[in-house]
């Protein structure tokens, strides 16, 4: 059964530091993962796509790292804002038919 | 302004009835989505679309109807036999299947 698992469910951190979130997943065969920032009560927005060939991605103050063989990814925020208080949403899509299967996310809140 | 754009942000739906959730999108973009999310949950897929006049189930389907009559446009009807309809709906497209899907504002759906 495709599943993906992010950790930790909920994360505090203090504005200015660095923080990691983590997603596994058994999704297979493997075509691409995708982070989302998901700001309450709004769509999610997408901060990054990563195929089996790439292993890092960065877009801003935001880094995703991919590991295929393991099948482990990891969404780093640097010098965090209080604007990235948000749910952080991990998609694994396949290449059968395409289908996504959505992580439960990660809720972040950075605090002053 | 390219985008995807759900309307209304708010609905409210009576015992009995049904409801109609409205997504356009002006990308060109071949697939559309629609997702439930539930709070503190991730996105749970209703139904999808790969092409004008056809349309998928998704995992959740069970009390939702859709239409493709247009490229732009992928309607969501909530009927009554969707005994629990009180969530965050959200619609989504991609030029592809295993492309980064833009995802609307979403639509708040309440039982009076």
């Amino acid at each position: 059964k495709n599943q993906v698992e992010q950790s930790p469910q909920s994360l505090i951190i203090l504005e200015g530091k660095n923080c990691t979130l983590q997603c596994n997943y058994t999704v297979s065969p493997f075509s691409n993962l995708r982070w989302y920032k998901q700001d309450t009560g709004r769509g999610p927005v997408s901060l990054t796509i990563m195929t089996f060939s790439e292993n890092t991605k960065s877009n801003g103050r935001y880094t995703a790292t991919l590991d295929a063989d393991t099948k482990q990814s990891s969404l780093h925020i640097t010098a965090s804002q209080l604007s990235d208080s948000a749910s952080y949403i991990c998609v694994v899509t396949n290449t059968n038919a395409g289908k996504s299967t959505f992580g439960d996310g990660t809720t972040l809140t950075v605090k002053p | 302004d390219g985008g995807i754009t759900q309307s209304p942000k708010y609905l409210f739906r009576k015992e009995g009835q049904n409801v109609t959730l409205s997504c356009e999108q002006n990308l060109n973009h071949d697939a559309m989505y629609w997702y439930r999310q539930d709070p503190g949950q991730g996105l749970r897929l209703i139904y999808y679309s790969q092409i004008v006049n056809d349309f998928q189930k998704g995992d959740i389907a069970e009390g939702y109807s859709v239409s493709r009559e247009k490229k732009e446009s992928f309607p969501l009807t909530v009927t009554s036999a969707q005994k629990n309809p009180t969530a965050f709906y959200l619609c989504a497209s991609s030029p592809g299947q295993t492309n980064i899907q833009y995802f609307g504002a979403g639509t708040r759906l309440s039982v009076l």
